[in-house]
């Protein structure tokens, strides 16, 4: 019931094109969404998050789209660029609840220029 | 300042060593974290401290001792570690959650630790 399940395990992607990366959760006590981007040798960067009560959120060139009746959200990165290649974690929590992020595997994305 | 700041960046220490790991934040926050991080795997939590008291830890063995000094502060104190212990140790802090705030954790760059 603590999993998140990320998808895919690695992806590549031109330059300029659209990356995605999708995450499912089964507990529905989870209503906050953060993702992480982490370079090789650094700590993970918090990059955007969502809650439940909004099914889109973007930021920049990186949007998230959630489904609550799926139980599913993603990572959109537009216009993908070489310094977007990096590890992306999906992670879920739970709005004052106990200060436990659950991680998903990650999914290591590489951009072409 | 959102920074989490850790030192040293690279340990190498033998299995008969103390040595400590240490993590600062000044974002007021009073949640903070240690996770252990393998090599393609993600974080993976050992223990929280909530307004300076452990919250959780995640039956991680006792040769790794969590000390939060102050609400700045928090240390990893390491003691008769075994190679398989050497990984990428990353500490994290948040602002205590809330109903309208989630665990949006923020990391440090983490300490590269190995075990000979």
């Amino acid at each position: 019931q603590q999993q998140v399940k990320q998808s895919p395990q690695s992806l590549i992607v031109q330059k300029g094109g659209i990356s995605i990366i999708n995450c499912a959760y089964e507990n529905t006590a989870f209503d906050y969404f953060p993702w992480y981007q982490q370079f090789p040798g650094k700590g993970p960067a918090l990059l955007i998050a969502i809650r439940p009560d909004v099914s889109e959120k973007k930021e920049g060139r990186f949007t998230i789209s959630f489904n609550k009746s799926a139980k599913q959200f993603s990572l959109h990165i537009m216009d993908s660029q070489p310094g977007d290649s990096a590890t992306y974690f999906c992670a879920a929590s739970i709005r004052g609840g106990s200060e436990k992020l659950v991680f998903g595997k990650g999914t290591k994305l590489t951009v072409n220029p | 300042d959102t920074e989490v700041t850790q030192t040293p960046k690279h340990l190498v220490m033998g299995m008969t060593n103390k040595k400590s790991l240490k993590c600062e934040q000044h974002m007021g926050h009073r949640a903070m974290y240690w996770y252990k991080q393998k090599a393609k795997k993600p974080p993976e939590l050992m223990f929280v401290y909530s307004y300076e008291k452990l919250s959780i830890n995640e039956s991680v063995p006792s040769r790794f001792s969590p000390e939060c000094p102050n609400s700045s502060l928090l240390n990893l104190h390491l003691h008769a570690l075994q190679p398989e212990d050497s990984a990428l140790y990353l500490c994290a802090s948040s602002q205590k959650g809330t109903p309208l705030l989630g665990t949006e954790a923020f990391f440090g760059q983490g300490t590269r630790l190995t075990v000979v």
